[in-house]
């Protein structure tokens, strides 16, 4: 089967550095992506990884591991603005040619 | 810069009313998608196109059919609305198989 698994809600310190972690069961994996929604907005993407390793684009970083079934966004540096809630999705060419599953999203709250 | 728009931002229907969600990329993209996000649920797929005049269900297809007669745009009918459709309902573009980019999303409510 499928199954996405993200925390629900994380709450950091600005100017901290928070790990939101992803794990995953697909049986045709190819690929895996992160989005960023503000509250009653559309989500935003953010990075993608389909080899094993760190991607690296400014403030965030996402890992993955295909092995483990595990990835992770690492956000640094946190603003305040990054409040909102992070999606997790994985293509799984073994759903419908590769549609994107999501997980429900972990909702990050960045203090003062 | 990729755009999707979607016709409503916000949207209130009456219980058995016939409901049209339109969504329009300027992308040229080939693949278009609709889905709905309600709490604790997550993003689900309702109905996808691969191309003009092709369409393909989702996970959760009951009660909604869909449309696209030109490339760049894909349409969500509600044929008869029902309280439980109400929800966020966003469409979403990709070129191929890559990066799903979204529109603002319609909130829509079924009295």
């Amino acid at each position: 089967g499928q199954n996405i698994d993200q925390p629900t809600e994380m709450t950091a310190t600005e100017g901290a550095i928070v790990q939101i972690n992803c794990t995953y069961q697909t049986s045709g994996f190819n690929g895996l992506f992160w989005y960023q929604q503000h509250a009653g907005e559309a989500p935003t993407f953010l990075s993608y990884n389909v080899l094993d390793g760190l991607e690296e684009k400014g403030r965030f970083s996402s890992f993955l591991s295909r092995s483990k079934g595990y990835s992770y966004l690492l956000l640094k540096e946190l603003q305040m603005k990054d409040s909102a809630s992070y999606l997790c999705a994985v293509r799984d060419l073994n759903n419908q040619g590769g549609k994107l599953i999501f997980g429900q999203g972990t909702e990050l709250s960045v203090k003062p | 810069d990729v755009k999707v728009t979607q016709s409503s931002r916000y949207l209130v229907k009456r219980t058995g009313e016939k409901v049209f969600l339109e969504c329009v990329q300027d992308m040229d993209h080939e693949n278009m998608f609709w889905y709905r996000q309600d709490p604790g649920l997550g993003l689900r797929l309702i109905y996808f196109s691969y191309d003009v005049k092709m369409k393909e269900k989702g996970d959760i297809p009951e009660g909604y059919s869909v449309s696209r007669e030109k490339k760049e745009r894909f349409s969500l009918i509600l044929e008869s609305a029902s309280t439980n459709q109400t929800s966020m309902y966003l469409c979403a573009s990709s070129l191929l198989e890559n990066t799903q980019y979204f529109g603002p999303g319609t909130r829509l409510t079924v009295l």
